[in-house]
């Protein structure tokens, strides 16, 4: 089915461990967005890339780094997790300018401890 | 910091009534956008209505967007126990870079 995919589901880090949330689209979107969304705080940007080569900040940059490898995928790394960044995080996809909306993955929910 | 904020932060209808959902926003806006997220899921794109646009209708739900009020509002007319869910608005606007701005929702219970 066409959309986003994200990988992986689930994940449980222990404090100071790294990893790499994947994120690919099969619809050919410019647009490609990292959300983190935690109980009663809606959702918040992390980072975004506008187009294939770019990436820019978000509200919560800190402790994330982000690489567009191509057109269809957007990755989200955490150098040194910390519990404040256990969350579940979306990662989005849309043609430039939103005019149609984004298309959401399903989430991956991340727990440090 | 938000853009949009819904209210109310719940609802609990019977099925078969209509709910109906509000959104203000801060800022001029070029659009506004209403998401529905089942729970454990992604978010889903409902329907989006222009800046220079007052209704529009999809199905079951009808939009309304008042930019003199800086408000907008989700009706969802004869509910199901399946919209059982949470809706978030959106905007976007000048000083977002081109990107959606999320309120933290309202969720919304039908029951059966």
């Amino acid at each position: 089915n066409a959309g986003v995919t994200q990988t992986p589901k689930f994940q449980v880090l222990k404090t100071g461990q790294s990893m790499t949330l994947q994120c690919a689209q099969d619809m050919n979107h410019n647009s490609m967005y990292w959300y983190r969304q935690d109980p009663g705080m809606g959702l918040r940007l992390i980072y975004y890339s506008a187009s294939e080569g770019t990436t820019d900040k978000g509200e919560v940059p800190n402790g994330y780094n982000v690489s567009r490898l191509n057109k269809r995928e957007f990755s989200l790394r955490l150098e040194s997790a910390a519990p404040s960044q256990t969350s579940v995080y979306f990662c989005a996809s849309s043609e430039t300018g939103s005019v149609y909306g984004y298309t959401f993955g399903s989430g991956t929910r991340l727990t440090v401890v | 910091s938000q853009q949009g904020e819904e209210d109310p932060q719940a609802l609990s209808i019977q099925e078969g009534e209509n709910a109906t959902m509000n959104c203000s926003y801060k800022t001029s806006i070029n659009n506004l956008q209403w998401y529905r997220q089942n729970s454990g899921r992604g978010l889903v794109h409902l329907i989006l209505i222009r800046s220079n646009e007052r209704e529009k209708h999809s199905g079951r739900l009808r939009v309304t967007l008042d930019t003199s009020k800086k408000s907008s509002s989700l009706l969802i007319t004869a509910s199901r126990a399946a919209d059982t869910a949470s809706y978030f608005c959106a905007t976007l606007y000048g000083g977002s870079q081109g990107n959606l701005i999320f309120g933290k929702g309202t969720k919304l219970s039908v029951k059966p």
